[in-house]
């Protein structure tokens, strides 16, 4: 099955600089890409997801781009802000009988002030 | 428009005890999934149905976990008995479609400590 790995683990920048937060995935049939974003006790939500028939997708202050061939995508925060600070899951879907969204393990971000 | 909604929000419970979690997904969503969240991991699926039909449910022990989700709308996962590495966040999410390439609605979860 799919396997997605994420890095760093935990991420720190000062308010303003940009995060860039790396996927991994197994499964070359992989086809949909989701972030979302989870502050401390409450649910995660989708923040920017991307389809494997683009390169990159931008809204405002987040990108997303994806690598086919090396089999990685990753999430670009610009400008952050403290409401920043969270912690940002990627996943990745497999169009197969399993139908599945596997999970990478999170990255834990922090912007200080 | 009303969110996942998921009952209790915390529940504590002694090993080898049983337990049950609600979920009521977003009127008219047809895919209903409950995912496991081990503290400082992702989120993992254990179950996905679409309406009321069972689509993956590989990764669900199912020596102890139950789930079920009558008329496809309501749904609940049960334990038992509970083991002390099932203290976790239990989501309940829903998508209107019938595969997870789309949007997930995620509920609060209901956070279980098993002692």
């Amino acid at each position: 099955g799919e396997n997605v790995e994420q890095h760093p683990s935990t991420l720190s920048v000062q308010e303003g600089d940009s995060a860039v937060i790396k996927c991994t995935y197994s499964d070359s049939a992989s086809n949909y890409f989701p972030w979302y974003k989870q502050e401390l006790g409450k649910r995660p939500q989708l923040i920017i997801d991307i389809r494997s028939n683009v390169g990159e997708k931008k809204d405002q202050r987040i990108a997303v781009t994806l690598n086919k061939t090396a089999k990685h995508f990753s999430l670009h925060i610009t400008e952050t802000q403290p409401e920043d600070s969270a912690v940002y899951f990627c996943a990745g879907f497999v169009n197969n009988a399993g139908n599945m969204l596997t999970f990478g393990g999170g990255t834990r971000l922090m912007v200080k002030p | 428009e009303a969110g996942v909604a998921q009952s209790p929000r915390y529940k504590i419970i002694e090993k080898r005890q049983s337990v049950a979690f609600w979920c009521n997904p977003i009127s008219g969503h047809a895919t209903l999934y409950w995912y496991q969240q081990i503290l400082g991991q992702g989120p993992k699926l254990l179950i996905q149905f679409q309406n009321n039909g069972v689509v993956d449910d590989s990764q669900l022990p199912k020596d102890r976990f139950s789930a079920e989700r009558l008329k496809g709308v309501d749904s609940t996962l049960k334990i038992q008995p509970a083991k002390l590495e099932d203290s976790a966040v239990y989501l309940c999410a829903s998508s209107p479609g019938a595969r997870a390439n789309e949007k997930l609605f995620f509920g609060s979860g209901t956070q279980l400590s098993v002692l």
